[in-house]
């Protein structure tokens, strides 16, 4: 196991609802970068924070919003759902920008959308 | 350009035969290849990386092979074992913090 929690495991909304996920980083990790990952897909980046300010943005519109606290965990906000946000989120953390051998994934949280 | 493709998309393979996954990229600026190992209902675990400056790294029964005029590289699985039927996802990290995936290879290793 990675050290990396997220809750809840699963979710059921509803097209139009407004969902929050959270994802509890690694001990001494301060980054922590989400994904989304599509049935029988490679995840797909969705923004990354460092240090509480969000660093890097991948292509996901602006209803994809987060947040991470002081003590590094993170928030993945999606407002107005719709169908195709259907899949399983990952959080990943690490340690400082840039250092891309110590990313580690949480077990993800798997979002249907009816 | 910030694509990286793989293939197969799925393989079935006898117990202590080779595994081979291929993936392609497009952009140079890409400096750090992993590989992933993702079974049903987890998250993406690290199984093994390479920079271009190696040609080979090898840990345990898994090999990466990078050829980097050709931006290609592949994960061999030697003696592949039943316990290794997973999804492979090789990926690909550049000037920017953010991996880029491959679409997956689903492994299924039969006794």
């Amino acid at each position: 196991e990675t050290g990396v929690t997220q809750s809840p495991t699963h979710l059921i909304k509803t097209r139009g609802q407004q969902v929050t996920l959270r994802c509890s980083s690694q001990s001494g990790h301060n980054t922590v970068s989400w994904y989304q990952q599509a049935l029988g897909q490679g995840p797909q980046f969705i923004f990354q924070y460092y240090r509480e300010e969000e660093n890097g943005r991948g292509n996901f519109p602006p209803r994809f919003s987060g947040l991470q606290f002081p003590n590094y965990s993170s928030e993945l906000n999606v407002n107005a759902l719709e169908l195709d946000d259907s899949a399983l989120y990952l959080c990943a953390s690490s340690f400082g920008q840039g250092v891309k051998e110590t990313q580690y994934f949480g077990p993800g949280t798997r979002l249907l959308v009816l | 350009q910030q694509q990286v493709k793989q293939s197969p998309q799925s393989l079935i393979v006898q117990k202590g035969g080779i595994s081979i996954i291929n993936c392609a990229y497009e952009n140079t600026a890409f400096d750090y290849f992993p590989w992933y190992q993702q079974f049903p209902g987890k998250g993406p675990a690290l199984l093994i990386a390479i920079r271009p400056d190696v040609s080979e790294k090898k840990e345990g029964r898994f090999t990466i092979s990078f050829n980097k005029s050709a931006k290609q590289f592949s994960l061999h699985i030697m003696d592949s074992q039943p316990g290794d039927s997973a999804t492979y996802f090789c990926a690909a990290w550049g000037n920017t913090d953010k991996l880029i995936f491959g679409t997956g290879t689903r492994l299924q290793v039969f006794p």
